[in-house]
């Protein structure tokens, strides 16, 4: 596709249950990145992707957030055994080569997850 | 400490005049990347504008332009000719290249609402 593009739109959860999130990135882009956004506030990072290499996750809240992209395409966020506090919008970005400081981030539309 | 601050939670504007939304960074590595993104009710991030920080110039394109102030380490947008379609959340970000971490950055955003 010609952006990138997440799944779903929206997810509503039990709490306590797992969720997966979907982000397909534009084809060819290296980078990959996961940021979680309070209602209200800025995105904050979670975790970063060079192809398939997970080479940063120190933003993941806890260890029940676990994320891969084992093809270097496609990237998933799991959330398992939701709570409350993990209700947010979560995005995902990439960007096409990863050593420039020029290289601007393309957005996707994000999955708001609530938790209830 | 913040990488990036943004002081104005929410800016109001007439149509057809010009605003400036203020944006303070902070970091030791000479080489960085500062960008505006605007964020619509939509949720999507879409790229304003771009500054290198080895840039002479500021940075315009279109209406957008950046006020870059080095040595204060200030990124501050200025939008000319608000438009009603200008109404969003922005956000000022940084991103630090690769020995640093490759992060971006977000600050806390400031709502602009411009009034017809």
């Amino acid at each position: 596709g010609a952006g990138v593009s997440q799944s779903p739109r929206y997810k509503v959860a039990k709490r306590g249950q797992d969720v997966a999130l979907r982000c397909d990135p534009i084809s060819g882009h290296v980078s990959l990145f996961w940021y979680q956004q309070a209602l209200g506030q800025g995105p904050e990072f979670l975790t970063y992707f060079q192809n398939e290499a997970q080479l940063d996750k120190s933003g993941l809240p806890s260890d029940r957030f676990f994320a891969e992209r084992p093809e270097g395409s496609v990237s998933t966020l799991k959330i398992q055994r939701t709570q409350q506090e993990d209700s947010a919008v979560y995005l995902c970005a990439s960007s096409l080569r990863t050593v420039a400081p020029n290289e601007k981030l393309f957005f996707g539309s994000g999955t708001q997850l609530s938790v209830l | 400490a913040q990488k990036i601050t943004q002081t104005q939670p929410g800016m109001f504007v007439q149509e057809k005049e010009a605003v400036t939304l203020d944006c303070t960074y902070d970091t030791s590595d000479p080489s960085y990347g500062l960008f505006w993104y605007k964020q619509p009710s939509s949720g999507e991030m879409i790229f304003l504008i771009y500054q290198g920080s080895y840039d002479q110039q500021n940075a315009t394109e279109g209406r957008y332009s950046l006020n870059f102030q080095k040595a204060r380490k200030s990124a501050n947008l200025v939008i000319s000719a608000s438009q009603l379609g200008d109404s969003a959340m922005y956000f000022c970000a940084m991103r630090e290249p690769p020995a640093a971490g490759n992060q971006f950055y977000f600050g806390t955003g400031t709502s602009l609402t411009v009034i017809p």
